[in-house]
């Protein structure tokens, strides 16, 4: 089955740029997501990306797909304090109308 | 605004008691979802409806129950047979076509008596 792999704790300061890895081991996936958490809230949906795309990017994002060794990433430029939260990674099969597949999340904290 | 509404935020459960929670979207998708979050754990899907009156289970459906009536709602039943309902609890909803993701309410925290 699918299993979506992702670092569970990053660690940056104020200003600096954020990198979080997903790993995911569905070859037949063609949809990817990001999403962030903020404490007692629900999940916001940051980006997503085609899988025949090698790169997305959305202001401050960037995705970076590399289908060969099934990674995902996503990096934030100029990384604030308000960009603390979980971040989750998940997949979508090209298999008509198929459900999500989400990797566990990246705490991701901010300190000034 | 468009969105997806659900209620309570906060619900407390006696031992042996069903208890509802409310899932409504104006967003006019016809897919809907219901996640359980632990800490520390991902997302885990307990049911999932993709159209008016038809719904399926997902990974962990054992304990709950759900109807899709309407395409607005999507309520789920935590019954007294579940043992562990203490969890924070996520509605999602999704247009029809494939590459559409998933749009997310604020979510119900679930604790026990």
């Amino acid at each position: 089955g699918e299993d979506v792999e992702q670092s569970l704790f990053l660690s940056v300061r104020e200003g600096d740029s954020s990198v979080i890895n997903c790993t995911y081991t569905d070859s037949s996936s063609t949809y990817l997501y990001w999403y962030k958490q903020e404490p007692g809230a629900g999940l916001q949906l940051l980006t997503y990306i085609f899988s025949n795309m090698d790169m997305k990017q959305d202001q401050r994002l960037t995705v970076l797909l590399n289908k060969k060794d099934k990674h995902l990433s996503l990096r934030i430029a100029d990384t604030q304090t308000g960009d603390s939260a979980i971040y989750f990674c998940a997949e979508r099969e090209n298999s008509g109308y198929s459900t999500l597949t989400f990797g566990k999340g990246t705490m991701l904290l901010v300190s000034p | 605004d468009g969105g997806i509404t659900q209620s309570p935020k906060y619900l407390f459960r006696k031992e042996g008691q069903n208890v509802t929670l409310s899932c409504e979207q104006n967003l006019n998708h016809d897919a809907m979802y219901w996640y359980r979050q632990d800490p520390g754990q991902g997302l885990r899907l307990i049911y999932y409806s993709q159209i008016v009156n038809d719904f399926q289970k997902g990974d962990i459906a054992e304990g709950y129950s759900v109807s899709r009536e309407k395409k607005e709602s999507f309520p789920l039943t935590v019954t007294s047979a579940q043992k562990n309902p203490t969890a924070f609890y996520l509605c999602a909803s999704s247009g029809r076509e494939g590459y559409q993701p998933q749009h997310f309410g604020d979510g119900t925290r679930l604790s026990i008596l």
